[in-house]
């Protein structure tokens, strides 16, 4: 079974310059989140889709918005990139309820 | 094919008990370890961390366990509480915190 994959592995920007990040969850699997992992810091949430729909976020501000399209893949948008965006951005997936979350491999976003 | 398991989705111990969560990995080449807490709906959050040049790290109830030989480590919180009630997941990576890979979660449940 495919588990969750992230594109592009490697993504360098400039200050300014809009990011976008793509998901693909793992097959059945309807919900999905995205997290920060910025070097030295623990996980941040970012979003949680689910069935198309932003359920929640975190404390992020809304240059950091995202979509889920109707087969359940979604995208990660950081408009207006800072040096301090720089970080690896994971998302993960689960099945609807469930908290078990299988993760991919992320994405890491240089901002120069 | 996952390189960090956690092999029991879920688990329930009692209040002031120890709870011992567990976490297997296939890559020899992973040389930190993080454990994750998560309630529902939040992010998660950084609970533990333990290198590959120590067998032990104690902060508070939490230890974590590292045995290399068996590729193994294992979380334990003692005495647990109702508030541990949470999805634990364990992370690995290879080069002290470079891409971590997630583990599918362990939800405890500490029944008072």
């Amino acid at each position: 079974e495919a588990g969750v994959t992230q594109s592009p592995t490697h993504l360098i920007k400039t200050r300014g310059q809009q990011a976008t990040l793509r998901c693909s969850p793992i097959s059945g699997h309807t919900s999905v989140y995205w997290y920060q992992q910025a070097l030295g810091l623990g996980l941040q949430f970012l979003l949680w889709y689910d069935e198309g729909e932003e359920r929640n976020r975190g404390n992020f501000p809304p240059r950091f918005s995202g979509r889920q399209f109707p087969n359940y893949s979604s995208e990660l948008n950081v408009n207006a990139l800072e040096l301090e965006d720089s970080a690896l951005y994971l998302c993960a997936s689960s099945l609807q309820g469930r908290d078990e979350q299988f993760f991919g491999p992320g994405t890491r976003l240089t901002v120069l | 094919d996952q390189q960090v398991k956690q092999n029991s989705p879920s688990l329930s111990v009692q209040e002031g008990r120890i709870s011992i969560l567990n976490c297997d990995y296939t890559n020899s080449m992973f040389d930190y370890f993080l454990w994750y807490k998560k309630y529902p709906a939040e992010g998660p959050t950084f609970l533990i961390s333990i290198s590959s040049i120590k067998d032990k790290n104690e902060d508070g109830r939490f230890t974590v366990f590292l045995n290399k030989s068996a590729k193994h480590l294992s979380l334990h919180i003692v005495p647990s509480q109702p508030g541990d009630s949470a999805v634990y997941f364990c992370a690995a990576s290879e080069n002290y915190g470079q891409n971590f890979v997630f583990g599918p979660g362990t939800r405890l449940s500490v029944l008072p």
